[in-house]
């Protein structure tokens, strides 16, 4: 069955410090790769996708993901993580089904940026 | 230039009772969605309009209904609402880089929600 995980279901860090949000596929054929992001009692918001080339995808707010066709990753990562940056983060894949294409949604991960 | 909005944004309805979700976008996008997020559940397609006059099913359809009379509006019937569709509810939209029918690669530009409550 097609799937995206995200394993993590929080992950907490420190004001400052370099963050990674985790993502793993089990999809057919190439995947398109997305980062959404969801604040507080808002709507999803695009981030960064992945289609196809450079494995290092670079997004909105510093944001970056890292395409891992071996280890079938795409996971999310900032340098320097803010306060702001608190939210739930979405990972979402695009395969082939039959004639048609799917998007398939992780449950989330919701990060805590501590002062 | 508002985007995607969504009305009402909360709403408690009693089992039985019926409601229309309407979403509206000013980008001119072909492409409007309607998802479902329950917690533990992610977001789940529940159907999709890929232009005007057109819908299809998603992943959960049952007890939905929609219509797109026009471009920029995707309607979201409830007929008979029942406690198992209490959900927050997001409308998106997105514009088709390629050709041949929804392919669901494209950006996907998201409502702020309705939060429904089915008592």
């Amino acid at each position: 069955a097609q799937s995206v995980a995200q394993p993590e279901d929080q992950v907490n860090v420190a004001e400052g410090n370099p963050l990674t949000v985790k993502c793993t596929y089990s999809v057919s054929g190439n995947p398109y790769l997305f980062w959404y992001v969801q604040y507080p009692n808002r709507g999803l918001q695009f981030l960064l996708k992945y289609i196809t080339g450079d494995n290092l995808v670079k997004g909105s707010y510093g944001f970056e993901a890292e395409f891992n066709k071996s280890q079938t990753s795409f996971h999310l990562k900032k340098p320097s993580a803010l306060v702001s940056d608190s939210a739930l983060y979405f990972c979402a894949a695009n395969y082939n089904a039959g004639n048609n294409r799917k998007l398939i949604w992780g449950l989330g991960t919701s990060l805590a940026v501590n002062p | 230039n508002a985007g995607v909005t969504q009305t009402p944004k909360f709403r408690v309805l009693k089992t039985g009772q019926s409601m229309t979700l309407l979403c509206a976008q000013d980008m001119n996008h072909e492409y409007m969605y309607w998802y479902r997020q329950d917690p533990g559940m992610g977001l789940r397609l529940i159907h999709y309009s890929v232009g005007e006059g057109t819908t299809a099913k998603g992943e959960v359809p049952d007890g939905y209904n929609v219509s797109r009379l026009k471009k920029q509006n995707f309607l979201l019937g409830l007929e008979s609402a029942a406690p198992s569709q209490t959900s927050v509810y997001f409308c998106a939209s997105s514009y088709p880089t390629g050709t041949g029918g929804a392919k669901f690669t494209d950006t996907q530009y998201f409502g702020p929600g309705t939060r429904l409550t089915v008592l």
